[in-house]
Formats: structure tokens, sequence, C-alpha cells
């Protein structure tokens, strides 16, 4: 039973270009949340997606997007890339279920330097 | 917006002591949960607390969620060089967790 996977692990970009980061939920899972970690800082709440479509978002901009295919993979676009992007940005999935309480399962992340 | 706060930042022990990590949030929780991230690692996830004053164990670890619902605690007994790493609380409804900055335990053998 595979966990949640993440691609590319690691990756240098420069300023003011695109990112894409991809992430496969663990097996069973349909909800993929992404979040930013600086170093130092706690995670971070970029947005949720369930059947395919943005469900919560948390404080970033719209430079941040995503998307959720059909086999509930899901990736996460950044634009015009600034130097304060640079983080670990970790994929979580979850099973929505009925009590709504997600618990989260983490990706080990895409570590993006933005030089 | 809700606030999760976590005290101590950082906290040093010697194998054996115990450790405890201290948790806020700025409104009522519906759960808490409780994640590990060991050094270059990812969050794992620990436990989640619901109930109103409900307390928890694993092993030498035991969780607490506050009678009012903000707050939850984390404890330690006796460390292990195996419990190095970040402990990080996180609350929210269904959708948006939001997290704390971490308690970063390390324990000198």
């Amino acid at each position: 039973d595979a966990g949640v996977t993440q691609s590319p692990t690691h990756l240098i970009k420069t300023r003011g270009q695109q990112v894409t980061l991809r992430c496969s939920p663990k097996s069973g899972h349909d909800t993929v949340s992404w979040y930013q970690q600086a170093l130092g800082q706690g995670p971070q709440f970029i947005f949720q997606y369930y059947e395919e479509e943005e469900r919560q978002r948390g404080n970033f901009p719209d430079r941040f997007s995503g998307h959720q295919f059909p086999n509930y993979s899901s990736e996460l676009n950044v634009n015009a890339l600034l130097l304060g992007d640079s983080a670990l940005y970790l994929c979580a999935s979850s099973f929505r279920g009925i009590s709504g309480a997600n618990v989260l399962t983490f990706g080990a992340g895409s570590r993006l330097t933005v030089l | 917006g809700q606030q999760v706060m976590q005290i101590p930042q950082y906290q040093h022990v010697q194998e054996g002591e115990d450790f405890t990590t201290y948790c806020n949030s700025s409104t009522t929780l519906s759960n808490i949960q409780w994640y590990k991230q060991r050094p270059g690692g990812h969050p794992v996830f620990l436990i989640q607390l619901v109930k109103s004053g409900e307390v928890k164990k694993q092993k030498r670890l035991t969780f607490q969620f506050g009678e009012a619902k903000k707050n939850s605690s984390l404890h330690i007994t006796a460390t292990q060089t195996t419990d190095v790493g970040t402990y990080f609380c996180a609350g929210g409804d269904t959708g948006k967790l939001i997290f704390g900055q971490g308690t970063t335990l390390q324990v000198k053998p």
C-alpha cells in the first residue's frame, strides 16, 4: 500500500519562473491538501482539493494554483516565483469520510529553492 | 483568523527526563491533532483528540485536550533519543488544518 508520493524531491528555480509540483495520494484517499513549510516553521495551509475542485484556500496569492485529476492525484503550480517561495512543499492526503475530521498522511515533500 | 500557538519553541533535555509541549488556540477547536517531524523528514500523524477533557496515552506519550477545547498538551515520560524531532499540534475544521509553529525536542544521551 503506497503512501503519498511527491515529485520532484528537489528543484532550483530563478525568480519569475514557474514551477509545477506533483502528488499521488495514499491508496484509498480522495482528498489532497498542499502545505508550505518554511525553515523552522509549521506547515502553512495553501489549499485543498476534493472531487477535482478547490474546497478550501489559505492565505496565499493567486500565483498559487492547483488541480486535482480524476485519479485523485494533484498538482501545485506557482507562477512568477519570488525568493520567499523557497520552502518545503508538502502534499497531504486524507479520506473525507463522514466525520469530516481529516487525519493527514504527508508525503516527503518537494524542496523548492528560488534563486 | 484562527491561530494556534505552541510553547516552548525549543526544549533540550537529558535522556530520561520528562518533556511537555503546550498548544493554545485562539478559537474553540472541534478536534486537535498531533504530528511529529523528524529532522529532514515530514510530519507523521500521532493522534487525534475530539472530546473535551480527553486524555489518550501511547506508551510514554500522554496527550490531553482541554475542557474548553482551546488547548492541548503532549507529555513524554522518560525521553529517549528516538524522541528527537519537532512536535506540531494542529486544529481546524474539515479541510483546513492550522498548525502551530512546533516544539523542537533535543535529547542528550
